[in-house]
């Protein structure tokens, strides 16, 4: 069975600063992993996704992941925090081949400081 | 153009009520979904419905119901509401092997 742990419920920055969002992850075969940003009273939108190819993953908004299979992460990083930034960010994980059914993390609540 | 839509957005219903809820995807997807999202934000797949193969999460009570009249349309029909039932209800599409599109969102709120 798969889960995600997404470290830290809150996460605040300074513009321009680092953002760096955790999450772990558990698998019994090779993961497809997600990130996906919620923006207040909006659906899910996806910032980037692993399948299995690059293990640097770049995705909108100037976000990128690592997957990293020796310690299970997926974090997700952006060199410098923008105000448009503050949002809820989902790790999500699924099995096997396809993207079917997601399981998602508890959510890290992003807020960026002027 | 939007690919996934659900109506209503809002949903304020008394218990005991039954509702329904509506998913429209313009895609082309083959997989619809059914996401919850409770008051903690924590998102958990209901439903995933692939050519009237539906595959339920064993948790989900069987007052939820999701129906299919087409390929494009992913209804959730919820009979004898109940307050925990209160959450945002998300929709979502996908191709195999992609990540799922998922919709704006519904409101319900159970009084």
């Amino acid at each position: 069975a798969q889960s995600v742990t997404q470290l830290g419920s809150h996460v605040s920055v300074s513009e321009g600063a680092l953002v760096l969002l955790r999450c772990n992850y558990s698998s019994s075969v090779p993961p497809y992993l997600f990130w996906y940003v919620q923006y207040p009273n909006q659906g899910l939108q996806l910032l980037l996704k692993y399948t299995s190819a690059a293990t640097l993953v770049k995705g909108i908004n100037g976000f990128e992941a690592e997957f990293k299979k020796s310690e299970t992460s997926f974090h997700l990083t952006k060199p410098s925090a923008h105000m448009s930034d503050a949002a809820e960010y989902f790790c999500a994980v699924s099995e096997g081949t396809g993207a079917n059914n997601l399981f998602f993390g508890t959510g890290t609540r992003l807020t960026v400081i002027p | 153009d939007t690919a996934v839509s659900q109506t209503p957005k809002y949903l304020v219903t008394q218990m005991g009520n039954d509702k329904s809820i509506k998913c429209e995807q313009n895609l082309g997807h083959d997989t619809m979904y059914w996401y919850k999202q409770d008051s903690k934000k924590f998102l958990k797949i209901m439903f995933s419905y692939n050519n009237k193969e539906l595959i339920i999460n064993e948790t989900v009570p069987n007052r939820f119901s999701p129906k299919s009249p087409d390929k494009a349309h992913l209804n959730l029909h919820i009979n004898s509401l109940e307050l925990g039932d209160s959450a945002v209800y998300f929709c979502a599409s996908s191709q195999p092997g992609s990540s799922p599109y998922f919709g704006p969102g519904t409101r319900l709120t159970v009084t």
